[in-house]
């Protein structure tokens, strides 16, 4: 069935960049988009960006531009979220979910990776 | 950016009981109105689309309606599994904003 599977947990120091993967599996991985979404301990969803596989063209939310970078490597249906800069808010689990052309929803999930940020 | 606010923020109820949640965007967003299921320590789950559309494999106790600015989810006889929190996302324009969530807890 359609799996989005995510790197492991990362701890990183103010000031770090993390790279986030996201491995997508069973279905044709440039016919959608990949959404970044992170959500801070106990907190809600915080949509970050989108990429489109086909073309790698992105788009993201004002707050991360400048420091957030979304790629993919179609040869192995993989995509990636870097942010830099990173600072204790930034701690949080990050998802990555399979984005429709039409109505822009996301589904199926990645299972989340928790990002700590601590000095 | 728009900003999507859901009512209540927690709610208590019974398995067999009828739910609403409401969900309200800060301008139009036609039918570009999506919502998910997530349960502690999980990834969110889609369960409707474009306001009304279930999401495949969904069960049909859940429904979806509205348009414009003025969105519900009704889940119509709770079962145990239900018991989560749930928000609903613009897709109408970027940033895709999020509700900030209705928890639902078994009374």
């Amino acid at each position: 069935q359609v799996q989005l599977v995510q790197s492991g947990a990362e701890v990183k120091k103010p000031g770090a960049s993390v790279k986030v993967s996201c491995k997508a599996s069973d279905y044709t991985f440039t016919s959608y988009g990949i959404t970044w979404v992170r959500q801070a301990p106990g907190q809600g969803l915080e949509w970050m960006g989108w990429i489109d596989a086909y073309n790698g063209n992105t788009n993201s939310a004002q707050k991360f531009q400048g420091r957030l970078t979304m790629t993919t490597d179609t040869s192995t249906s993989t995509a990636y979220m870097e942010l830099r800069s990173l600072t204790s808010d930034d701690t949080a689990v990050y998802y990555c979910a399979r984005r429709f052309s039409v109505y822009r929803n996301v589904d199926p999930w990645g299972q989340g990776t928790l990002v700590t940020v601590s000095s | 950016d728009i900003q999507m606010t859901q009512s209540p923020s927690s709610l208590s109820a019974s398995v067999g009981d009828r739910v609403t949640i409401t969900c309200r965007a800060s301008q139009r967003i036609n039918n570009y109105l999506n919502w998910y299921q997530q349960k502690p320590g999980k990834a969110p789950k889609l369960l409707i689309y474009a306001a009304s559309s279930l999401q495949s494999g969904v069960p049909s106790r859940f429904t979806g309606s509205g348009s414009g600015t003025d969105f519900t989810l009704t889940i119509s006889s709770l079962q145990p599994e239900d018991f989560a929190t749930y928000f609903c996302q613009q897709s109408y324009s970027i940033p895709n904003t999020f509700g900030q969530g209705t928890k639902l807890e078994i009374k």
